[in-house]
C-alpha cells in the first residue's frame, strides 16, 4: 500500500497570503494525484486531478504541481471561504490512499 | 444537476448489519466506476470499495473483506454498500463517490450518512 504524507498538517495563513501544502507518496505514482478541499460537515470537493489539472468550477487561485513522489497544491492568495481542510489522493495503485490531511486555519 | 444521495446509515451494535444506498441522478451512472470512501469522526477519508461500470470487478479495503460487499444497480442507477458483521472500528460517515472517466480521482461526492456501531 502506497502511504501518502502530508505536511504540515496545520497552515497558519493570513487572508491574501500564498498557501503551500506538500504531499509525498512514499512510491512512484505518476501523476495520478488528485487534491481534495473539505469543510466542516461536508462531503470533499475535487480540486485538482492528475497532480494538476483544475477540475470544474475550481479558481484558478488553486493551482497544483509534482509528479513522481512529491506533490505540492498551491492558493496563490487566500480567500475567507478557503480555510477549510486539504487532502491528498493517489490512484496509481490499488488500494488507493489518502494524506492524512492538512488544515488551513486563519493566522 | 449531476448528483449522489445516501441513505441507510443508522445506530446499530457489533455484529450487526446495514445496508447503504447511493442514487444517482443527472448522469449516464452505468458508464462510471463508482466508489466508497468512509471518515472516522475527526478522522481523515479512507476508501472502502470499488465497483466496475458492469459490476463485474469489485475492490475492498482489506479491513473489510468478507465483511462488506459493494454492489450496484444500473437500472435504478443506484450503488450499495452491504455491511455485516458490524465493529466499532466501522463507526464513520460513508460517502459514495463517482470516478471520472477518464481516470480514478473522485469528482463527484455525496453528502455522506452516518453509520455508528456503539456497544
Amino acid at each position: 500500500e502506497i502511504v501518502m504524507t502530508q505536511s504540515p498538517a496545520t497552515l497558519s495563513v493570513s487572508p491574501g497570503e500564498r498557501a503551500t501544502l506538500s504531499c509525498r507518496a512514499s512510491h512512484y505514482i505518476s501523476s495520478n494525484l488528485a487534491w481534495y478541499q473539505q469543510k466542516p460537515g461536508q462531503a470533499p470537493r475535487l480540486l485538482i486531478y492528475r497532480a494538476s489539472t483544475g477540475a470544474t468550477g475550481i479558481p484558478p487561485r488553486f493551482s497544483g504541481s509534482g509528479s513522481g513522489t512529491e506533490f505540492t497544491l498551491t492558493i496563490s492568495s487566500l480567500q475567507s471561504e478557503d480555510f477549510a481542510l486539504y487532502y491528498c489522493h493517489q490512484y496509481n495503485n490499488w488500494p488507493p490512499t489518502f494524506g492524512g490531511g492538512t488544515k488551513v486555519e486563519i493566522k | 444537476e449531476v448528483q449522489l444521495v445516501e441513505s441507510g446509515g443508522g445506530l446499530v451494535q457489533p455484529g450487526g448489519s446495514l445496508r447503504l444506498s447511493c442514487a444517482a441522478s443527472g448522469f449516464t451512472f452505468s458508464n462510471f466506476l463508482m466508489t466508497w470512501v468512509r471518515q472516522a469522526p475527526g478522522k481523515g477519508l479512507q476508501w472502502v470499495a470499488s465497483i466496475k461500470r458492469d459490476g463485474s470487478e469489485k475492490f475492498h479495503v482489506d479491513s473489510v473483506k468478507g465483511r462488506f460487499s459493494i454492489s450496484r444497480d444500473n437500472a435504478k442507477k443506484s450503488l450499495y454498500l452491504q455491511m455485516n458483521s458490524l465493529r466499532v472500528e466501522d463507526t464513520a460517515v460513508y460517502y459514495c463517490a463517482r470516478d471520472r472517466a477518464q481516470d480514478d480521482a473522485f469528482d463527484i461526492w455525496g453528502q455522506g450518512t452516518m453509520v455508528t456501531v456503539f456497544s
